[in-house]
């Protein structure tokens, strides 16, 4: 059965610092992988998909990138600022039929100003 | 403007009574999803359909029921067989173009009276 990890729960960095967020899968079969933001209260918010045979995707500060190999994928902010403050969420679509996505429970950031 | 609408925003329960959580979509998506999400506990799939008139349960169905008569809409009871409702449902939905992005409504937070 696929799962999904995200380390660390949470995370709290200064302004303008550059960072990164983790996430690995233990099944490689996937058909794509996804990022999700989430603000408090407030439903998912998708930021990047990387399908299978791509290796990373790009949009503004965000930079995510796929080792399926490997299983591991993570999400790069470049220059945080405080309203990147979120939960984000990552989640793999499994290559079994049209199944669920499978989402990892979230690294929590705070970015203090 | 294309999306997922969830209502009512807020929701109270009395014991033993159903309750009923709307989503709308105008996505022309097949699949729509409902999940609970917990403080801590991430993102739970409770049923999920990938055609009109069709819908599998997914990990945390006892207590719920759904129904799929339109494309456009996947309304989700919680029954007083549910002994622990208070959450946050989410419904989101899933196109099967190539770029096969996850969408999410705004949410519903269901309490206990």
């Amino acid at each position: 059965k696929q799962e999904v990890t995200q380390i660390p729960a949470a995370l709290s960095v200064p302004e303008g610092e550059n960072l990164v967020l983790n996430c690995s899968f233990t099944d490689s079969a996937i058909y794509n992988l996804q990022w999700f933001r989430q603000d408090p209260g407030k439903g998912l918010t998708s930021l990047l998909l990387i399908q299978s045979s791509q290796r990373e995707q790009t949009s503004g500060r965000l930079n995510a990138s796929l080792d399926k190999s490997s299983g591991r994928s993570t999400l790069y902010i470049a220059a945080s600022q405080p309203g990147d403050s979120a939960t984000y969420l990552c989640a793999v679509r499994p290559a079994s039929g049209n199944t669920p996505l499978v989402f990892g429970k979230g690294t929590r950031l705070s970015v203090i100003a | 403007d294309g999306g997922i609408t969830q209502s009512p925003k807020y929701l109270f329960r009395k014991e033993g009574q159903n309750v009923t959580l709307s989503c709308e979509q105008n996505l022309n998506h097949d699949a729509m999803y409902w999940y609970r999400q917990d403080p801590g506990q991430g993102l739970r799939l409770i049923y999920y359909s990938q055609i009109v008139n069709d819908f599998q349960k997914g990990d945390i169905a006892e207590g719920y029921s759904v129904s799929r008569e339109k494309k456009e809409s996947f309304p989700l009871t919680v029954t007083s067989a549910q002994k622990n409702p208070t959450a946050f449902y989410l419904c989101a939905s899933r196109g099967e173009d190539r770029v096969n992005i996850q969408y999410f409504g705004a949410g519903t937070r269901l309490s206990v009276l």
